[in-house]
């Protein structure tokens, strides 16, 4: 079945430092993708997103890249920072497929 | 504008009881999914409502149901609880029902069943 995982249950990363938080996704349909954060006792709040006709997408200190080959995408965090900690999700969908989650990675910033 | 809004935000249940939560979505959004959350697991889908009908389920048991109203405000209720469905309940919304609809989620409601 369709499945979106995560590598790493938990990433730590010295404050300043880049963060990279990888994803696999096994449905090759999946046009869509999303990156979300989840803060502690909060719902999670979304990212980034990037359409499987691009393999990068910039936001402010957030980059996704999208492997579509290896049904691979990244987060990357540029000079992280506290406020940086949190659970990260990816999510895909694929044509009017609901949205799948991954596990979510952990990020815990050392100040 | 305001966000997803979620009532209650806690609640505590013993098991053979019921439950029932309610979601209003962003202001314009017309779907509404539900997702269950426990710890060590990702979200779990449960079901999405789009102009009052069911457009997806998940793989939850009967116990599990939903509606959603004219005004696109969406409840779930759950039956004859368990312990086991002690988690996290979120909603979220988006504009449409279908593909690349950014979902924006609420703060959650936390189940606790004794």
């Amino acid at each position: 079945g369709e499945s979106v995982g995560l590598h790493l249950p938990t990433l730590s990363v010295q404050e300043g430092d880049n963060s990279i938080i990888n994803c696999a996704y096994s449905n090759s349909a999946s046009d869509y993708f999303i990156w979300y954060k989840q803060e502690s006792g909060k719902g999670p709040q979304f990212i980034i997103d990037i359409r499987s006709n691009m393999d990068k997408r910039q936001g402010q200190r957030v980059t996704v890249l999208l492997n579509k080959t290896v049904k691979h995408l990244s987060l990357q965090i540029a000079a992280t920072q506290p406020g940086d900690s949190a659970v990260y999700f990816c999510a895909s969908q694929g044509g009017y497929q609901k949205v799948t989650f991954g596990t979510g990675t952990k990020l815990q910033v050392i100040p | 504008k305001a966000g997803v809004t979620q009532t209650p935000r806690y609640l505590i249940k013993t098991r053979g009881q019921q439950v029932t939560l309610s979601c209003s979505p962003i202001s314009g959004h017309r779907s509404v999914s539900w997702y269950q959350q426990t710890p060590g697991q990702g979200l779990q889908f449960l079901f999405e409502y789009f102009s009052e009908t069911q457009r997806n389920k998940g793989n939850f048991p009967g116990r599990f149901s939903g509606r959603q109203f004219s005004n696109s405000r969406s409840e779930m209720n759950v039956s004859t609880l368990e312990l086991g469905d002690s988690a996290l309940y979120l909603c979220a919304s988006s504009l449409v029902s279908g593909a690349e609809e950014t979902q924006y989620f609420g703060p959650g409601t936390r189940l606790l069943v004794l």
